[in-house]
């Protein structure tokens, strides 16, 4: 499919396991976003790279780790899941730099922790 | 980083105009000004950006005020599929960040 697709859509765990939250996107953008939204809240950025190993902590990075050893795939870790962590999460991806250039989003990832 | 205030919620009939205010006093002169809406269940979708001149396109028009501090997102034509929360976001030139505020939830009646 042509887009950014994220998966799973929907993750239930359990507190202190590892779950990974997968991103993919067909336009090869160089630019790829996590950004996490809770309930009542806007969007805020968890990590973003800027290309393939290129990758740097945005606003709420605990708990989190990412890797893009692939352009079009920015997968999301979350080492030990705590509750604190049950959110929507989306995935974006852009071809410029920021302040030109649209963001594109998932349908995002809702995801709960018990 | 410079931030934006927007009106809670706002309404609009059907068919009619809808002008979305944004406040951003403490904006700089690289910053660029960004909408974006959220529809229920759905990631956030690009609405428009600007810097200093108005912009026009097939979704909306933007306005800025002529010494930066507010922006208006105008719909020249509302309908139920525009009800969404509208997102007003600043960005700065070089950097990778958007900082979303908490928008305004437009209710559009039929």
């Amino acid at each position: 499919d042509a887009g950014i697709t994220q998966s799973p859509r929907y993750k239930i765990t359990e507190t202190g396991r590892q779950v990974t939250l997968m991103c993919h996107q067909t336009w090869s953008h160089s630019y790829m976003f996590w950004y996490r939204q809770d309930l009542g809240h806007g969007l805020r950025l968890i990590y973003y790279s800027a290309a393939a190993d290129i990758t740097d902590k945005g606003e709420v990075p605990d708990g989190y780790v990412v890797s893009r050893s692939k352009t079009e795939n920015f997968p999301l870790t979350l080492e030990s899941a705590t509750r604190s962590q049950t959110s929507v999460y989306f995935c974006a991806s852009s071809e410029s730099r920021l302040a030109r250039g649209e963001q594109y989003f998932g349908p995002g990832t809702r995801l709960t922790v018990t | 980083d410079a931030k934006t205030t927007q009106p809670n919620s706002m309404e609009s009939n059907e068919e009619e105009p809808v002008h979305l205010p944004c406040n951003h006093s403490t904006i700089s002169g690289t910053d660029y000004i960004h909408w974006y809406r959220q529809l229920p269940s759905q990631g956030p979708e690009y609405v428009i950006h600007g810097l200093t001149s108005n912009v026009n396109n097939r979704m909306a028009s933007l306005a800025i005020a002529e010494d930066r501090k507010s922006s208006t997102l105008i719909l020249h034509r509302a309908t139920l599929r525009d009800a969404a929360v509208y997102y007003c976001i600043l960005s700065t030139s070089g950097t990778y960040k958007y900082i979303f505020g908490t928008g305004t939830r437009l209710k559009v009646l039929a």
